[in-house]
């Protein structure tokens, strides 16, 4: 079974610092993709960042950036410079490129002022 | 581009009544999902579908619910007989694809439907 697994429930940072999010999954497919969604409070979920599992090259969207890991089966997310707006709970997500994400528990980021 | 609107927004029932959602896509968007978000938990997946063709369904999808995308725009999300444990926030979710899910456009989520059944 495919599964997404968060560890950290939340999580607090001081505006302007850097943060890591951690997210592994489980798979035994070697061509997926993953996501990270951002959900703020009483808003819709948007996407953050994308990875595609076949790119070697981490993505990055600005002040996010994630580190892929493949054989570890990890992929973290690092947000730099974190401003009060980046207050949210982020989920990781996983395809393998058939019908269905997988979501993992969420990570309740605090940034503190 | 609105974005995906779901209606309506909170729903209280009485257990053992029918509910039905509603979810408008983005037009031009091709895929739905729907989607259950407990408290504390990450979205789960219950439906998909392709234009109006419903390709998969979760296990979590009982006998008391059923999905349709007539003409393949719009979505109803109907849950008969509601029980206590249906109470979740209800997902619908669109992209736009013709190949592998997870190339195509970006996930856009609507607002969600909260259901409360008592």
């Amino acid at each position: 079974a495919q599964t997404v697994t968060q560890s950290q429930p939340e999580m607090s940072v001081q505006e302007a610092e850097t943060v890591t999010l951690s997210c592994t999954y489980d798979t035994s497919e070697s061509d997926y993709y993953l996501f990270w969604y951002k959900q703020p409070p009483s808003r819709q979920m948007i996407l953050v960042i994308r990875q595609e599992a076949y790119k070697q090259q981490n993505a990055t969207e600005n002040r996010f950036s994630v580190n892929f890991q493949k054989a570890a089966k990890s992929f973290s997310l690092k947000i730099s410079d974190s401003q009060l707006g980046d207050a949210a709970m982020y989920f990781c997500a996983f395809t393998s490129g058939t019908y269905k994400y997988i979501f993992g528990t969420g990570t309740r980021l605090k940034v503190l002022a | 581009d609105t974005g995906v609107s779901q209606d309506p927004r909170h729903k209280i029932t009485k257990r053992g009544q029918n509910v039905t959602f509603r979810c408008d896509p983005i037009s031009e968007h091709n895929r739905l999902y729907w989607y259950r978000q407990t408290l504390g938990q990450g979205p789960e997946f219950l439906t998909y579908f392709q234009n109006e063709a419903q390709l998969e369904k979760s296990r979590l999808l009982s006998d008391r619910f059923s999905a349709e995308r007539p003409k393949g725009s719009f979505s109803t999300l109907e849950i008969q007989r509601t029980e206590q444990g249906d109470s979740a926030m209800y997902l619908c979710a669109s992209s736009h694809g013709q190949g592998r899910v997870g190339l195509d456009s970006p996930l856009h989520f609507g607002n969600g439907t909260r259901l409360t059944v008592t």
